[in-house]
């Protein structure tokens, strides 16, 4: 079956405007993770999504981030006045409850010049 | 949370077995053991998890040390596919009793020679 989806698979912006980056989990999952990965790191946690609600939003940075997941399935992960700081691979994740095994999408590359 | 120790790289030749080290001295009874791996240009994927028993599966194997301080990851015949970044994570319950949340160190970067 179809796997996770993120879009686009790669963004460029300049510094200080607003991007919003999507996933599509695999279908049914309720479990929804949004993770940031720098060059040479592995991914950190950004925010977790039981449902429609953020049930986790610890690892978001700073306020410029907010996520969204209206009806429970897809996510967008919206950042205002982009930072060169912000430039990584944003990883998408879902699992059928929050204890299984999560499945990743391929990401999305973003650069902020 | 946790925190996992392993080397930052490692070479293996094709067809042979490779183990893969993870040390994890202040785990919790609780915690469990997972592996995940990334391979070039794509999201991490699940490959094994375990609680105090070895365990296996078709794609490694995981040998979890009695007093469950360290931890092998085996792959029993390494391809040139099974390249990648293979991170070792324990999973701690949080207040709420949910262990959603990976957290990620490095890893160890496996090298297949052909």
């Amino acid at each position: 079956g179809a796997g996770v989806s993120q879009t686009p698979s790669n963004k460029v912006t300049e510094k200080g405007k607003y991007v919003e980056l999507r996933c599509d989990p695999i279908s049914g999952h309720t479990a929804l993770y949004w993770y940031r990965q720098s060059l040479g790191q592995g991914p950190e946690f950004l925010i977790y999504f039981q449902g429609t609600g953020a049930a986790d939003d610890s690892g978001l940075p700073n306020d410029r981030f907010f996520a969204v997941r209206p009806e429970g399935s897809v996510s967008t992960l919206k950042i205002q006045r982009t930072e060169r700081g912000d430039s990584a691979m944003y990883l998408c994740a879902s699992s059928l409850i929050p204890d299984n095994e999560q499945f990743f999408g391929p990401g999305t590359r973003l650069t902020v010049l | 949370d946790a925190k996992t120790t392993q080397p930052n790289s490692m070479e293996s030749n094709e067809e042979e077995p490779v183990h893969l080290p993870c040390n994890h001295s202040t785990i919790s009874g609780t915690d469990y053991i997972h592996w995940y791996r990334q391979l070039p240009s794509q999201g991490p994927e699940y490959v094994i998890h375990g609680l105090t028993s070895n365990v296996n599966n078709r794609m490694a194997s995981l040998a979890i040390a009695e007093d469950r301080k360290s931890s092998t990851l085996i792959l029993h015949r390494a391809t040139l596919r099974d390249a990648a970044v293979y991170y070792c994570i324990l999973r701690a319950l949080n207040s709420g009793g949910s262990n959603y949340k990976l957290t990620f160190g490095k890893g160890t970067l496996l090298t297949v020679n052909p």
